[in-house]
């Protein structure tokens, strides 16, 4: 059983472009969190979604940041307009349907804004 | 606000000794805590989490202890050994949230010297 899979792993963006980051939850997690973790900081909740449905989004900026979990395929958090300030460390994590409070990390995807 | 923070940035211990890493949260309706262990370029792995209506738990070389009174909590490792050396962080869920959302604080970097 292959753990929560997020890529790229790193992923180098000029500032005004566009960064997707990818996450497939572990198999029969249908529940997914994105945490962004700045250099030297702990990690910040952004975003909670389930299939098909955005449950919590109180910790996303209102402007260029989206995120989806489609019923097919992975989970992704979209950036538009990437400034250097959005480089950081953004870490998905997923839990089953029966608990919530298991969720396990992927190994997260390194933004870096040039 | 709410928070969730650590006493110490960093911890230096000897191999072999003991190692006690603590946490204060001001939100006394969290009723879940989690401690994870995150190494360098890694994702947060879980180590042992706690409820709130414990105030001790132990797991394989690790101990939590919750003291609700002063809103503290700590994470006490047993022989530590050089692999035990990453970041740790200590979250928490709140009470009124179903979501599973974490809240971390900054994190304690632990070294251990050979």
């Amino acid at each position: 059983n292959a753990g929560v899979m997020q890529n790229p792993r790193h992923l180098v963006r000029r500032r005004g472009q566009e960064a997707r980051l990818r996450c497939s939850p572990m198999k029969g997690h249908s529940h997914v969190y994105w945490y962004r973790q700045l250099p030297e900081e702990g990690l910040k909740f952004m975003v909670y979604l389930q299939k098909e449905n955005i449950i919590d989004e109180s910790g996303m900026p209102k402007e260029r940041f989206s995120a989806e979990f489609p019923k097919e395929g992975p989970s992704i958090l979209r950036i538009q307009q990437v400034v250097r300030g959005d480089s950081a460390a953004y870490f998905c994590a997923s839990s089953p349907q029966t608990s919530n409070t298991e969720a396990f990390f992927g190994q997260g995807t390194r933004l870096t804004v040039v | 606000g709410e928070s969730v923070g650590l006493h110490l940035p960093t911890l230096s211990v000897q191999e072999g000794d003991n190692s006690i890493i603590n946490c204060a949260y001001s939100n006394s309706a969290s009723d879940y805590f989690i401690w994870y262990k995150q190494e360098s370029g890694k994702g947060p792995q879980f180590i042992i989490d706690i409820r709130s209506n414990m105030d001790k738990r132990q797991g394989q070389r690790v101990t939590v202890l919750l003291n609700k009174t002063v809103k503290h909590l700590s994470l006490q490792i047993a022989a530590t050994q050089p692999g035990d050396s990453a970041v740790y962080f200590c979250a928490e869920i709140h009470g009124s949230s179903n979501t599973g959302k974490l809240i971390f604080g900054q994190g304690t970097t632990l070294q251990v010297k050979p």
